[in-house]
């Protein structure tokens, strides 16, 4: 089992639609989840950050977190073009000597369709 | 708050020349990270620096790959000898700490390509 999983996609969805990204994570011992945009040729930028179960609202984006199922999901409301973008999971999770690292997922495509 | 720099954005070299990426993260961070990303995947962490210390460098290839974070600030990435396979953008990231879950906040990149 990988430590972060996502759907490659791509995830296709009309303009003004709800897109709905999910990840599921391996060790239950994980700390904090982001969600990070990556458009082509360009560098992953956060765009959400979650701590604790439950959702979290920041404009059209809802990251929604659940420990004991081992998942965190982004919904993207009213979809626009411009979300078209490769959506990538990231999760802290213990590591060897007290220590911890960030694994990501392989993200999913998602394009808004106009 | 300046953001993480990365340089050289672009380096197009032969195979078995060296190379060398710079990255210098943003002010007070104690945790740094080196990734390579190809093309349609996520990216793949190569080493990771606390301060001035190696926490992880498991995917490391050090029969090749080498670096460095003297002071606990910059870092520098070094490829000697390159292969053709070492073509991917060369990402570089800090957060606060890693210890406390931070986020992680990445550089422009740097895109090699290995000919």
């Amino acid at each position: 089992q990988k430590e972060v999983e996502q759907n490659s996609g791509p995830l296709s969805v009309p303009e003004g639609a709800i897109a709905s990204l999910n990840c599921t994570y391996s060790d239950r011992g994980s700390q904090s989840f982001f969600w990070y945009r990556q458009y082509s040729g360009k560098s992953p930028e956060l765009i959400m950050s979650i701590y604790s179960n439950g959702d979290k609202e920041d404009g059209r984006f809802t990251a929604q977190l659940n420990k004991a199922s081992q998942y965190v999901s982004l919904l993207i409301r009213d979809s626009q073009p411009s979300d078209s973008a490769t959506y990538l999971c990231a999760v802290n999770m213990p590591n060897a000597g007290n220590n911890r690292k960030l694994i990501w997922g392989l993200g999913t495509s998602l394009a808004v369709n106009p | 708050e300046a953001g993480v720099a990365q340089s050289p954005r672009y380096k197009i070299i032969e195979k078995r020349q060296s190379v060398a990426f710079w990255c210098n993260p943003i002010s007070g961070h104690a945790t740094l990270y080196w990734y390579q990303q190809i093309l349609g995947q996520g990216p793949k962490l190569l080493i990771q620096f606390q301060n001035n210390g190696v926490v992880d460098d498991s995917q490391l290839p050090k029969d090749r790959f080498s670096a460095e974070r003297l002071k606990g600030v910059d870092s520098t990435l070094k490829i000697q000898p390159a292969k053709l396979e070492d073509s991917a953008v060369y990402l570089c990231a800090s957060s606060l700490d890693i210890v406390w879950g931070t986020e992680a906040f990445f550089g422009q990149g740097t895109r090699l390509t290995v000919v």
